[in-house]
C-alpha cells in the first residue's frame, strides 16, 4: 500500500498570507496525485487533480506541483474561507488519502 | 446538477450488518465509475471501496475486503455498499462519490450517512 505523508500537520496563517502544503509518498505515484479540501461539516470539494490540474470552479490562487514521490499544494493568498483541512490522495495504486493538514488563522 | 443523497446508516451491534445506498442524480450514472470514502468521527478521510460503471471492476481496501460488498444498479441510478461483520473502527460518516473519469479522483460528495457500531 501506498503511503501518503502530509506536512505540516497543522499550518497557522493570517489571512492574505502564502500557504504551502506538502504531500510525500512512499513511492512513485507519477502525477496521479489529487488535492482536497474539507470545511467544517461539509464534504470534501476536489481541487486539483493529476498534480497540477484545478478541478472545474476552482480558483487560479490554488496550484498543485510535483511529480514521483513530492508534491505541494500552495494557496497564493489566504481567503477566509481557505481555513480548512487540505487531503492529498493518490490513484496509481488503489487509492489512498493523506492524514490531512488543518490551515488554520493565526 | 449533480447530486449524491447517501441513506441506510444507523445503530449496529458489532458483527451486525447494514447495507448503505447512494441514490445519483444529474449525470449518467452507468459512464462512471463510484466509490465508498469513509471518515471516523474526528479523524482524516479513508477510500473504502470502488466500482466501475459497469459494476464488473470492484476494488476494496484492505480493511474491509471480505466483509464488505460493493454493488450499483445502474437502471435505477443506486450505488450500493453492504457491509456485514461490522466492528466498532467501521464507526464513520459514510460518503458516496463519484469519480471524475475512470479511476480519476472524486469530483462529487454527497453529504455522508453515519454509521455507528457499538453494543
Amino acid at each position: 500500500e501506498i503511503v501518503l505523508t502530509q506536512s505540516p500537520a497543522t499550518l497557522s496563517l493570517s489571512p492574505g498570507e502564502r500557504a504551502t502544503l506538502s504531500c510525500r509518498a512512499s513511492q512513485s505515484v507519477s502525477s496521479y496525485l489529487a488535492w482536497y479540501q474539507q470545511r467544517p461539516g461539509q464534504a470534501p470539494r476536489l481541487l486539483i487533480y493529476d498534480a497540477s490540474n484545478r478541478a472545474t470552479g476552482i480558483p487560479a490562487r490554488f496550484s498543485g506541483s510535483g511529480s514521483g514521490t513530492d508534491f505541494s499544494l500552495t494557496i497564493s493568498s489566504l481567503e477566509p474561507e481557505d481555513f480548512a483541512v487540505y487531503y492529498c490522495q493518490q490513484r496509481s495504486s488503489s487509492w489512498t488519502f493523506g492524514q490531512g493538514t488543518k490551515v488554520e488563522i493565526k | 446538477e449533480v447530486q449524491l443523497l447517501e441513506s441506510g446508516g444507523g445503530l449496529v451491534q458489532p458483527g451486525g450488518s447494514l447495507r448503505l445506498s447512494c441514490a445519483a442524480s444529474g449525470f449518467t450514472f452507468s459512464s462512471y465509475g463510484m466509490a465508498w470514502v469513509r471518515q471516523a468521527p474526528g479523524k482524516g478521510l479513508e477510500w473504502v471501496s470502488a466500482i466501475g460503471g459497469s459494476g464488473i471492476n470492484t476494488f476494496y481496501a484492505d480493511s474491509v475486503k471480505g466483509r464488505f460488498t460493493i454493488s450499483r444498479d445502474n437502471s435505477k441510478n443506486t450505488l450500493y455498499v453492504q457491509m456485514n461483520n461490522l466492528r466498532a473502527d467501521d464507526t464513520a460518516l459514510y460518503y458516496c462519490a463519484k469519480e471524475r473519469n475512470y479511476r480519476q479522483p472524486f469530483d462529487y460528495w454527497g453529504q455522508g450517512t453515519l454509521v455507528t457500531v457499538s453494543s
